[in-house]
């Protein structure tokens, strides 16, 4: 199993700053990664796919690179309802696997 | 506009069985593979099983293999998933998933929560 760990669980940031969010691989997933935006009480919401592919609608500000074991999410500008949790997840090999999460919170 | 709306939910005994369903509209239900992933409260994603467009292939995670069952009716546009020997660790809210860009979780329903509790 492919395991993902998210780093940090928690980044405290300001809006309008830059956050940089980071998904490691147990093993190299090519860049068959995604990144996922879970507000609280709702479904998550893919945000990237293929690891820097933007899915529908999502906002430029949000953008994803990387590949191999070392992937990044980088929220240009925050804004106020970017403070959330995201979570990673690879389809590289089953089972599918999803990181712990990080949890974005206002400074 | 998709749609996915889960049921089938609710508060069962340890060892007791529920069939959980996602109705689906607003796309193409027999072209695309579909998945269902939980959340413990408090807890991260957990993923649970994925079926091929046509149910000939499905995947289960280890924590439910030979317990829970994934299948789809692509005459109703719907997608199940029947839970056996359930566990407390169960506990979760159960989403279904289209997975339209390959098995990426594209467009998600609210969920139905399961409890697993005497």
């Amino acid at each position: 199993e492919i395991v993902l760990t998210q780093s940090p669980a928690t980044l405290s940031l300001s809006p309008g700053e830059r956050a940089t969010l980071s998904c490691r691989a147990s093993q190299s997933v090519s860049t068959y990664l995604a990144w996922y935006q879970q507000k609280p009480g709702q479904a998550p919401r893919l945000l990237i796919y293929d690891a820097s592919n933007r899915a529908t609608g999502i906002p430029a500000r949000f953008s994803g690179s990387g590949s191999g074991t070392d992937f990044t999410l980088t929220i240009s500008s925050l804004e106020p309802e970017d403070f959330v949790v995201y979570y990673c997840q690879q389809r590289s090999n089953w089972p599918l696997t999803f990181g712990g999460g990080t949890k974005v919170e206002i400074k | 506009e998709v749609q996915l709306l889960e049921s089938g939910g609710g508060l069962v005994q340890p060892g007791g069985s529920l069939r959980l369903s996602c109705a689906t509209s607003g796309f193409t239900f027999s072209v695309y593979a579909m998945s269902w992933v939980r959340q413990a409260p408090g807890k991260g994603l957990e993923w649970v099983s994925s079926i091929s467009i046509s149910g000939a292939n499905t995947y289960y995670a280890d924590s439910v293999k030979g317990r829970f069952t994934v299948s789809r009716d692509n005459s109703k546009n719907t997608l199940y998933l029947q839970v056996n020997s359930l566990r407390a660790e169960d506990t979760a809210v159960y989403y279904c998933a289209t997975d339209r860009s390959g098995w990426y979780k594209d467009s998600w329903g609210q969920g139905t929560l399961v409890t697993v509790s005497s």
